[in-house]
């Protein structure tokens, strides 16, 4: 089973400024397959990123994702107020899928 | 557009079983796998299992070998989530998510019900 970790926890930022998150994976993922996963307060998880950078229809372009094999980032460059959330890594190339155990953004 | 409509939410006694079922609509029930995946209070995401509804095999995770049961209802577009000897760990919403193809792995979700409680306490 490949175990993601994320890093860090919480992260305290103000609206405007740059977000980094990370997640390692515990071996590589085969061929990118990683997501990213925005949670709002009550609501479900959405997708942000698939194939390590790809953004999904919708996501605005201060959203990017990066890495490849064992280390991966999603960066957030001007944080929005709608952006403070939850964030969680996902690999989706080999079974069982796992997540990572996220990331909060809060407000500072 | 898809959208997975779950059933409500359910308060078990422990050592009892829930069953929880998902309809699919707005696209093609048989292109695509559906997971289960569940989250604990102020827990994080942990995927069950998923089911590939053009073969109607499905595939679990370990720990969950033993108790949880994911089938489909092509004729109805619906999938269920049986999970059996309910315990307190147990309690926790529970979410129907589609994968972009039919196989479980390879894919990333591309849509999420709205979550069900499910609550074991006696």
């Amino acid at each position: 089973e490949i175990v993601l970790t994320q890093s860090p926890g919480t992260l305290s930022l103000s609206p405007g400024e740059r977000a980094t998150l990370s997640c390692r994976a515990s071996e590589t993922v085969s061929s990118n397959y990683l997501a990213w996963y925005q949670q709002r307060p009550g609501q479900a998880p959405s997708l942000l990123i698939y194939g390590a950078s790809t953004r999904a229809t919708g996501i605005p372009d201060r959203f990017s994702g990066s890495g490849s094999g064992t280390d991966f980032t999603l960066t957030i460059s001007r944080l929005d107020p709608e952006d403070f959330a939850v964030y969680y890594c996902q690999q989706f190339g080999s079974s069982p899928l796992t997540f990572g155990g996220g990331t909060k953004v809060e407000i500072k | 557009q898809v959208q997975l409509v779950q059933s409500g939410a359910e308060v078990k006694k422990p050592g009892s079983s829930v069953k929880v079922s998902c309809k699919a609509s707005g696209g093609i029930f048989r292109s695509n796998a559906l997971s289960w995946v569940r989250q604990a209070p102020g827990q994080g995401l942990e995927w069950m299992g998923g089911i590939i509804a053009i073969f109607g095999t499905a595939n679990y995770a370990q720990r969950f070998q033993d108790r949880v049961t994911i089938t489909a209802d092509e004729s109805t577009s619906t999938v269920y989530m049986e999970l059996r000897s309910l315990r307190s760990e147990d309690t926790a919403v529970y979410y129907c998510v589609r994968s972009t193809g039919y196989h479980l792995t390879n894919n990333w979700f591309d849509a999420w019900g709205q979550g069900t409680l499910v609550t074991v306490s006696s």
